[in-house]
C-alpha cells in the first residue's frame, strides 16, 4: 500500500530544477507532501486533494493526477535550503492515515 | 514550547526494560499518531488517537502500549523490544482527521531508540 517514490536521490546545482513523483497503486483521497533534513522533524509541505484543491507553500509546486494515482512535487530554481529527504504521503481513505513513500533525496550543492 | 516536543530524544534499552516515550503537542489539535522510521524503510504509521480515543491500531505488536490520557498528550510504552525495534519513533498531531485527508500533520523531532 506505501506509494512509489522516484527518483531515489538526486544531486542539483543551485539554480536547477527538480521533480519528484509518487505514484500509488490504489485510488487517493490526497496526496501530502514533507521534507525532512537529517537528525530533524519531518516539514508539511503541501496537501494535494482530489477535486483539485491544494494547500501549502507558495513557492513549492505540485501536481496530482487522480485518474493515474500519481503525484509530482515540482522544485525550482533550486537553493541549498532544498537539501533533505522528500516524502510522499497518501490517504487512500479521507480518514488522514498516511502511508509514506522511502523517500528522495535531494542535495543542493554549490 | 511550540509545535510537537518528544523526550526523551535518545534511548538505550535492554530487551527486559520497560521504559516509555512521550509526546506533546502545543498546537491544540485533536489527533495524535505514532510512527517508526527504520533506516532504508517508508515511514510506518503505528497508532492513531483522535480525541483520546484509539481509532487505529495499524498491526503492532502488544509490545508497543500506546495512551492517550488528554488531546495535548501521547505516550508510547515499551516492554520486552527486540532488537529489530531499533529506530526512529516520531510523534505527530493533525487539527482533526477525516475531511478527505486535508488535515496537515506536524512532527515532533523523535526518540531515537537503540534495543540492545
Amino acid at each position: 500500500q506505501q506509494p512509489v517514490q522516484s527518483p531515489q536521490a538526486v544531486i542539483l546545482r543551485e539554480g536547477e530544477d527538480a521533480v519528484i513523483n509518487c505514484s500509488s497503486s490504489k485510488a487517493l483521497y490526497s496526496v501530502h507532501w514533507y521534507r525532512q533534513k537529517h537528525g530533524e522533524a519531518p516539514i508539511f509541505l503541501m496537501i494535494l486533494l482530489k477535486g483539485g484543491e491544494q494547500k501549502g507553500h507558495d513557492k513549492i509546486s505540485a501536481s496530482f493526477n487522480e485518474k493515474k494515482q500519481q503525484s509530482s512535487l515540482y522544485l525550482t530554481a533550486s537553493q541549498l535550503s532544498y537539501s533533505g529527504t522528500y516524502f510522499c504521503g497518501t490517504d487512500q481513505t479521507g480518514a488522514n492515515n498516511l502511508f509514506f513513500g522511502t523517500g528522495t533525496r535531494l542535495t543542493v550543492i554549490p | 514550547e511550540t509545535g510537537v516536543t518528544q523526550t526523551p530524544r535518545h534511548l538505550v534499552m535492554g530487551m527486559t526494560n520497560k521504559k516509555s516515550l512521550k509526546c506533546e503537542q502545543h498546537l491544540g489539535h485533536n489527533a495524535m499518531y505514532w510512527y517508526k522510521q527504520s533506516a532504508k524503510k517508508p515511514l510506518e504509521l503505528m497508532f492513531v488517537y483522535s480525541l483520546e480515543e484509539r481509532v487505529e491500531n495499524n498491526s503492532v505488536p502488544s509490545r508497543f502500549s500506546p495512551e492517550c490520557p488528554n488531546s495535548s498528550h501521547l505516550f508510547l510504552h515499551l516492554h520486552t523490544l527486540q532488537p529489530e525495534d531499533s529506530a526512529l519513533y516520531l510523534c505527530a498531531s493533525s487539527q482533526d482527521r477525516w475531511q478527505g485527508g486535508s488535515y496537515e500533520q506536524y512532527f515532533g523531532p523523535g526518540t531515537r531508540l537503540t534495543v540492545t
